[in-house]
């Protein structure tokens, strides 16, 4: 079946630290991918995407490569910020499919 | 220009009850879909609609429906309430609804609490 894999969390930095939140997904064909973001008392909010493998997503100074031969799409950000303080939800859709199927979530902790 | 909204933002309810959650799309989009997300967990698929018909379900039981508007704002009626049912609903719009890779734009959601 089609899953969403993520490391679990919390995950605690200072600022200004180095950040990465692995994924992996299980799919059959060859699905699109998502990182969103949920702030506190939000909802979610697309972060970036990538469409086919070896693209490059990017926004807000995150950044996630779509890796078909490892099939991972992790999240990095070289510089975190205390308002980058979130929950992370890695996800995948199916072309042709009218679902999205999220992982389980990655909160960061930035302290300043 | 405003966003998806939800209504009503908490809920409380008994086992055995029913409960509809109400969401206004951007406007302009004509597709909306449901999701639930349990503590803890990353949001569940419920229900896709386009154009006022159902494009897609997930894995959930027959207590659980919708519908859309042709305003193509949505309802979400849940009946025979469970403790499980305790989450968050989430509902997400988008432009075309036709491809998963359209950019979904969720609101803020509704906390269903069932006792």
């Amino acid at each position: 079946g089609n899953s969403v894999t993520q490391m679990e969390g919390p995950v605690t930095l200072s600022e200004e630290a180095f950040l990465t939140i692995n994924c992996t997904y299980t799919a059959t064909g060859y699905p699109s991918l998502f990182w969103y973001v949920q702030y506190p008392g939000e909802g979610l909010q697309l972060l970036l995407k990538a469409t086919k493998a070896d693209d490059k997503g990017s926004n807000k100074g995150f950044e996630a490569t779509y890796r078909k031969e490892t099939t991972s799409f992790h999240l990095e950000k070289g510089s975190v910020q205390v308002s980058d303080s979130a929950v992370y939800f890695c996800a995948l859709g199916l072309t042709g499919g009218f679902k999205t199927i999220f992982g389980a979530g990655t909160r960061l902790f930035v302290k300043a | 220009d405003a966003g998806v909204t939800q209504s009503p933002t908490h809920l409380i309810k008994t086992r055995g009850q029913q409960v509809t959650l109400r969401c206004s799309p951007i406007s302009g989009h004509k597709s909306v879909s449901w999701y639930q997300q349990v503590l803890g967990q990353g949001p569940q698929f419920i229900f896709q609609y386009y154009e006022k018909e159902e494009r897609g379900r997930g894995n959930f039981p027959d207590r659980f429906s919708a519908r859309q508007f042709p305003n193509y704002s949505s309802e979400l009626n849940v009946n025979a309430l469970l403790l499980g049912d305790s989450a968050l609903y989430l509902c997400a719009s988008s432009n075309l609804g036709r491809e998963v890779t359209d950019t979904q734009y969720f609101g803020p959601g509704t906390r269903l609490t069932v006792l």
